[in-house]
Formats: C-alpha cells, structure tokens, sequence
C-alpha cells in the first residue's frame, strides 16, 4: 500500500542532544514537508521541500534542520538549539502537478519528549 | 493576518445523531478549503477539499460547504458513529502552490458516545 512512514514512534531527546526523525514515502510525490503540532494549537510548518536537493525554511525553522537527497526520503533533524522541542511532528506529501489543490498525505507522526 | 478560526472547540454528541462544524476564515488570496479527521495519535487524513467555486462537497457521511462570500465553511457529519470520534481540522490555503501556504486551524474534538 502506498503512504507515508514515520519512525520512530516515540523518541526522547536528552539535553544538547541532536536527534532525526524519519519521514519516507512511496506515493512518488514531489512535495514533502514537516509539522510541529502542539496541543490546542494548528499545525506549523517547519521545512518544506518540492524537488530533490531543494528545501525552502517554513514559519519556524530555528533549531531544525532537513535534507533531501532522494525523492522518498525527508528526514528532518531537531537540533540542541530547539530548546523547546517536546511536541508530535508529522511528515506529510503532495503531488506538485494541479497546483494547489492537491491533498497532503500525512504519516502517522512521532511523538518527541525530552529526557 | 490571514486565520482560521474553529468552532466549537469541543463537542460530545449520543451515537446515531448529526452534527455541524464551524470553521470562520480570513484569508487572502483563497484558493481552497479543507477538512481534515485527525484520530487521536494519528496523522490527519484529508475528507474534502474545495474551491471558490464549489459551495458544496461530500465524502460518505460528512457534508462540507462554503460560503467565500462570507468567508466561512461547515462541516456536516450525519448519523454520527462511534469512529468518527476525533479532531477535524479546517486548512486553507492561500497560495498557488501546492502546499506552501496552508493556514491551519485549531481543531474541533467530536466525541461521540453511545
């Protein structure tokens, strides 16, 4: 079944720790972006990316970091300068062909906490 | 500022019964509207997206509309099951590229019991 794969789970963070969350699809979408979700608040864009090698910063990139070496994979990384990073992050897709009325996939994220 | 704006923020309806769904927006330039089922721990799965010119849309047992005079969307879910207890999220997009320009709402949590 084609969707989007999230991992881990669950990860805990300690203290000046960097940490990477997993994010691969096989949807053969070019777009993929990163969420922070906190409780009682709307998804916030982190990072978004929608080609191989290219990623454009989204509302709160600092303290985060992300690649794009292959059209599946988006891993984004939670570095020691996010200094408040408990929160759920979902990885999500989309076509780029049709514009903007595309639908998002969404994994079924990671739940970060710190240690 | 372009926001979304959900109401109510909560809601517990009885098994079998309808409900509606708020959402109020400001948003500009529009290009379309979504609603999204969020299960608890889960990803958000997309239920319908619309655009300017659609004022209605359904998937199953949920019925969304949109006014884009008065800039405001409901959704509808008739003959509520147990499984559809989760948050519903209203998006609008404000950009004409895919999915660089999504304003998220805050969520509605649906509970239903039996």
């Amino acid at each position: 079944d084609g969707g989007i794969t999230q991992s881990p789970k669950y990860l805990f963070r300690k203290e000046g720790q960097n940490v990477t969350l997993s994010c691969e699809q096989n949807l053969n979408h070019d777009a993929m972006y990163w969420y922070r979700q906190d409780p009682g608040q709307g998804l916030r864009l982190i990072y978004y990316s929608q080609i191989v090698n290219d990623f454009q910063k989204g509302d709160i990139a600092e303290g985060y970091s992300v690649s794009r070496e292959k059209k599946e994979s988006f891993p984004l990384t939670v570095t020691s300068a996010q200094k408040n990073p408990t929160a759920f992050y979902l990885c999500a897709s989309s076509s780029i062909r049709g514009g903007s009325n595309q639908p998002q996939h969404f994994g079924d994220g990671t739940r970060l906490s710190i240690l | 500022k372009n926001q979304v704006e959900q109401s109510p923020q909560s809601l517990i309806i009885l098994e079998g019964k309808n409900c509606t769904l708020q959402c109020n927006y400001t948003v500009s330039p529009f290009s379309n509207l979504r609603w999204y089922k969020q299960d608890t721990g889960r990803g958000p799965v997309s239920l319908t997206i619309m655009t300017f010119s659609e004022n209605t849309k359904s998937n199953g047992r949920y019925t969304a509309t949109l006014d884009a005079d008065t800039k405001q969307s409901s959704l509808h879910i008739t003959a509520s099951q147990l499984s559809d207890s989760a948050s519903y999220i209203c998006v609008v997009s404000a950009g004409s590229q895919a999915g660089t320009a999504l304003i998220f709402g805050k969520g509605t949590t649906l509970s239903v019991s039996s």
